[in-house]
């Protein structure tokens, strides 16, 4: 049974660093062909895909928000980190985390809020 | 990045009508691969996005038969055959053939 959870902070300052965790089971990162993805969206919008990581270690970024995002995963593979720097209340959304390819899972997402 | 456009943005029914809801694509979803990364999703209120359909018309495990899927190259359809209550809520397309992957604006399905 494949499963996806998101954490982090809840709410955060203006200007600081967001870190979030997405811990899976289910399926390994290390298989070929595996990819995990960070997706977020704002109350009441649409959807925005953020980055991704893959089974290889290669990373893909939303060019809009390259420069200040980070994707990494951990050496068990169960385990996919998203940092994402300076945020500023517009980075106030639900954070998901998905499988990617073809996008068949997903978690219940984390809320989080910037504000001073 | 590859605009998706759904219409429309609110669709109103009755129970056991049947809908459309039409994504079209600022270009092609056709992957040099041959496959369309073109899937359809389902948030519910308070919920995560559900996936109903991927590679266009392909039913996700336990999504019921009265959903299809259609479409190639930049126009996609969903269809739902007979809307039952547990249908409402937002449905959006997205593709990932090209990077990043983009996501429709959505069409709220509710009840008429």
């Amino acid at each position: 049974q494949v499963t996806l959870k998101e954490s982090g902070p809840g709410m955060l300052q203006p200007s600081k660093t967001l870190s979030l965790t997405c811990s899976f089971s289910g399926f390994s990162l290390s298989t070929s062909g595996m990819v995990v993805s960070w997706i977020r969206q704002p109350s009441g919008k649409s959807l925005e895909w953020l980055a991704a990581i893959d089974w290889d270690g290669d990373k893909y970024y939303n060019p809009s928000l390259k420069s200040r995002l980070t994707v990494s995963k951990d050496t068990s593979n169960t385990q996919v980190f998203l940092k994402i720097t300076s945020v500023d209340i517009a980075d106030t959304a639900t954070y998901y985390c998905a499988r990617q390819d073809p996008f068949d899972y997903w978690g219940q997402g984390v809320m989080v809020t910037v504000s001073s | 990045d590859v605009v998706l456009t759904q219409t429309p943005p609110t669709l109103l029914a009755t129970i056991g009508q049947s809908v459309s809801i039409s994504c079209r694509s600022s270009q092609s979803l056709l992957h040099s691969n041959g496959n369309t990364y073109l899937n359809w999703l389902l948030q519910r209120t308070g919920q995560s996005p559900q996936p109903l359909i991927y590679l266009v018309s392909k039913l996700e495990s336990g999504v019921p038969n009265r959903f299809s899927g259609s479409g190639s190259g930049t126009d996609f359809t969903l269809k739902i055959s007979g809307v039952e209550a547990e249908d409402l809520g937002v449905y959006y397309c997205m593709q990932f053939t090209h990077y990043p992957p983009t996501f429709g604006g959505g069409t709220k399905l509710e009840l008429k």
